[in-house]
């Protein structure tokens, strides 16, 4: 079975400013792929970073960056020079390489508000 | 490039009526496909899944059911619904098989159900 926990409901961040989103997991996979997305007010889920259990190298998209800490089983998303467009509702998810059709667990999510 | 649809965007429906939401996908072909729910505030529960035509998996037992009648169309229904039918629900697909497990699943916009 597959776990992800984060701990927090909500987080403020000043404007241009970085901020670290926290996420932990838990799974009997031994290979499997962790991902982070944005819902804005809108409900759309939007894709931002991914991150391998193999991968030698944490995952960086533009602003997004991924701090993966394999043996403490974290996957913590940071955003760097937030802006008020980050306001956001944020997942963090993981697939197990050998899950049964790629079914993906959710985190309960944390709430971003960016202050100007 | 590959877009996913879903309708109706919001709807809103008495206690014991009837209910077919649909999910399109277009420019893939043989995706996996995925109905979540979000209740508010909350994360994604997976509530079925399906690898090819007529292939349904159930993820929690409810009173929902999915078909899917051709490659990119997935269809989530019930015959009666509950006042804890309402939420948000939220269509998904991914690439069957891709190198290292590096793909990602992509969300339709969803649709916002309330039960009356």
């Amino acid at each position: 079975a597959q776990k992800i926990t984060q701990t927090q409901p909500g987080m403020f961040v000043q404007e241009k400013e970085a901020v670290t989103l926290d996420c932990t997991y838990d799974t009997s996979d031994p290979s499997y792929g962790l991902f982070w997305y944005k819902q804005p007010s809108s409900g759309e889920m939007i894709f931002l970073i991914y991150q391998g259990s193999y991968d030698q190298q944490n995952a960086t998209e533009g602003r997004y960056s991924l701090n993966f800490q394999k043996a403490r089983k974290s996957a913590n998303l940071v955003i760097s020079a937030s802006q008020l467009g980050d306001s956001a509702m944020y997942f963090c998810a993981m697939r197990g390489h050998n899950t049964n059709a790629g079914k993906s667990t959710f985190g309960d999510g944390t709430t971003l508000t960016v202050k100007p | 490039s590959q877009t996913i649809h879903q309708w109706p965007a919001t709807l809103v429906q008495p206690v014991g009526s009837p209910l077919s939401l649909e999910c399109t996908v277009e420019g893939t072909s043989n995706p996996n496909l995925y109905w979540y729910r979000q209740a508010a505030g909350r994360g994604l529960q997976l509530l079925f899944y399906s690898v090819g035509i007529g292939q349904i998996s159930s993820e929690v037992p409810q009173n929902l059911s999915a078909s899917r009648p051709q490659d990119r169309q997935f269809i989530l229904s019930s015959k009666k619904l509950l006042l804890s039918d309402s939420g948000f629900y939220l269509c998904a697909w991914r690439t069957a098989e891709e190198a290292g497990g590096r793909d990602t699943q992509y969300f339709g916009p969803g649709t916002r159900l309330t039960v009356l």
